[in-house]
């Protein structure tokens, strides 16, 4: 039972280039999240998933798209990576909404964008 | 606006001895989930404690337990016996709605030996 896992754990991008990070859980959780971390701020919901085939907008959405075509994936992607979007990256997941549930979080991707 | 305000950037403690941690947050939500993560060096967001708003009684994980304080808007977390294990950055965090956490900006706990 490997919980929650991230590919890749470190990424260094030009402006411009773009890339998809992967997450993957083995709980059979319907409700999957992806938030960025940045120095001196909390956890920010980028999106989310209730279920497989849909997604949702977080709090900080714009530059960022995700897909959920697989209940255990949620990918999140950078169409024309941008400086701004330097931070480390989680993903999480949890088997209930809200706060009914513990949400698991994956080991973080961090990624420079040059 | 709905916030989570962690008022005590670092903070440091000797090993056994007990430290508390604060957190206030605003919402007008009456029901809700509140939290504490521990991030280690590692990164791993790791769930310490978890208090949901409608029941009265302080949640308590071992060493960790809680102080809720519904009115004030209050979550502290007090951590007896330190442990150096306990080094990380603590976030508290809460769930006023459905999906969406809210997170503070963590305070960076140091047990020293």
């Amino acid at each position: 039972n490997a919980g929650v896992t991230q590919t890749p754990k470190f990424r260094v991008l030009k402006t411009g280039q773009s890339m998809t990070l992967l997450c993957a859980q083995d709980m059979n959780h319907e409700y999957m999240y992806w938030y960025r971390q940045d120095p001196g701020m909390g956890l920010r919901l980028i999106h989310y998933s209730v279920g497989e085939g849909t997604t949702a907008k977080g709090e900080v959405p714009d530059g960022y798209n995700v897909s959920r075509l697989k209940k255990q994936n949620f990918l999140l992607g950078l169409e024309s990576a941008a400086p701004s979007q330097t931070s480390v990256y989680f993903c999480a997941s949890s088997l209930e909404r809200g706060g009914r549930s513990e949400q698991f979080f994956g080991p973080g991707t961090r990624l420079t964008v040059l | 606006a709905q916030t989570v305000t962690q008022s005590q950037p670092e903070m440091s403690v000797q090993e056994a001895e007990t430290v508390t941690l604060s957190c206030t947050y605003d919402t007008s939500e009456n029901n809700y989930y509140l939290f504490w993560y521990k991030q280690p060096p590692s990164r791993q967001m790791i769930l310490v404690i978890r208090q949901e708003a409608y029941k009265q009684q302080n949640a308590t994980e071992n060493r960790f337990s809680v102080n809720f304080q519904k009115a004030a808007k209050s979550f502290s977390l007090k951590i007896s016996d330190s442990q150096l294990g306990d080094t990380a950055m603590y976030f508290c965090a809460f769930i006023p709605g459905t999906y969406k956490y809210i997170f503070g900006t963590g305070t960076r706990l140091k047990v020293l030996a």
